[in-house]
């Protein structure tokens, strides 16, 4: 069965600085990938996906991630924090299968700005 | 484009009672699914429609039902409240049929049983 581990549940990091939110995965084949930011009292917003080619990914708002596969990892990157990146995180695995697309998502990481 | 759109935003309701939520998906997009997100228990999967017919269903008591209308629409419904339902209820649509297998949340529903 396929999972996500979000290793970390908070991450504190002053404005300014550079950021690595850590995600690996478990999946028997070659996964679709997802990154999503969810900001208090919201749903939650697409930053980045992964599915094929180039392993590193450019995503809004600066965001990159890097697939490793020998690592089973999907680290989500930014060279330099704002205020506003404040928010949840959260990785996610899924297949495609017949059609459907149920990801599993990791219990999400928490992120903590200091001005 | 307009995006998912879910109703009500929140809601408050009692012990014993059922509640109706109602869920737009992107225009052109057939598949809706439902997840529940609760601070212990994180993202949890609900059930997905497809073509107006449930196609997968999360691990959830029979008290959980949804369904889709034929212009995609899609309402859950939750029978007997009970205080643990309490969540942030989401619904996402994504378009299975192209090439980008992506799912697109809306802001959610809060739903808080007293």
């Amino acid at each position: 069965a396929q999972s996500v581990t979000q290793p970390d549940i908070h991450i504190t990091v002053s404005e300014g600085a550079s950021l690595e939110l850590r995600c690996n995965y478990s999946y028997g084949a070659t996964p679709y990938l997802f990154w999503y930011v969810q900001s208090p009292g919201q749903g939650l917003q697409l930053l980045l996906k992964y599915f094929s080619g180039d392993t590193l990914v450019q995503g809004i708002k600066g965001f990159e991630a890097e697939f490793k596969r020998s690592q089973s990892s999907f680290n989500l990157r930014k060279p330099s924090v704002h205020w506003s990146d404040a928010a949840e995180y959260f990785c996610a695995v899924g297949p495609v299968s017949g059609g459907s697309y149920i990801p599993t998502f990791g219990r999400g990481t928490s992120l903590i700005v200091h001005p | 484009k307009a995006g998912v759109t879910q109703t009500p935003r929140y809601l408050i309701k009692t012990r014993g009672q059922q509640v109706t939520l109602s869920c737009s998906p992107i225009s052109g997009h057939r598949s809706v699914s439902w997840y529940q997100q609760t601070p212990g228990q994180g993202l949890q999967f609900l059930f997905e429609y497809f073509s107006e017919t449930q196609r997968n269903k999360g691990n959830f008591p029979g008290r959980f039902s949804g369904r889709q209308f034929s212009n995609s629409r899609s309402e859950m419904n939750v029978s007997t409240l009970e205080l643990g339902d309490s969540a942030l209820y989401l619904c996402a649509s994504s378009d299975p049929t192209g090439s980008m297998h992506t799912i697109y949340f809306g802001e959610g529903s809060w739903l808080t049983v007293v």
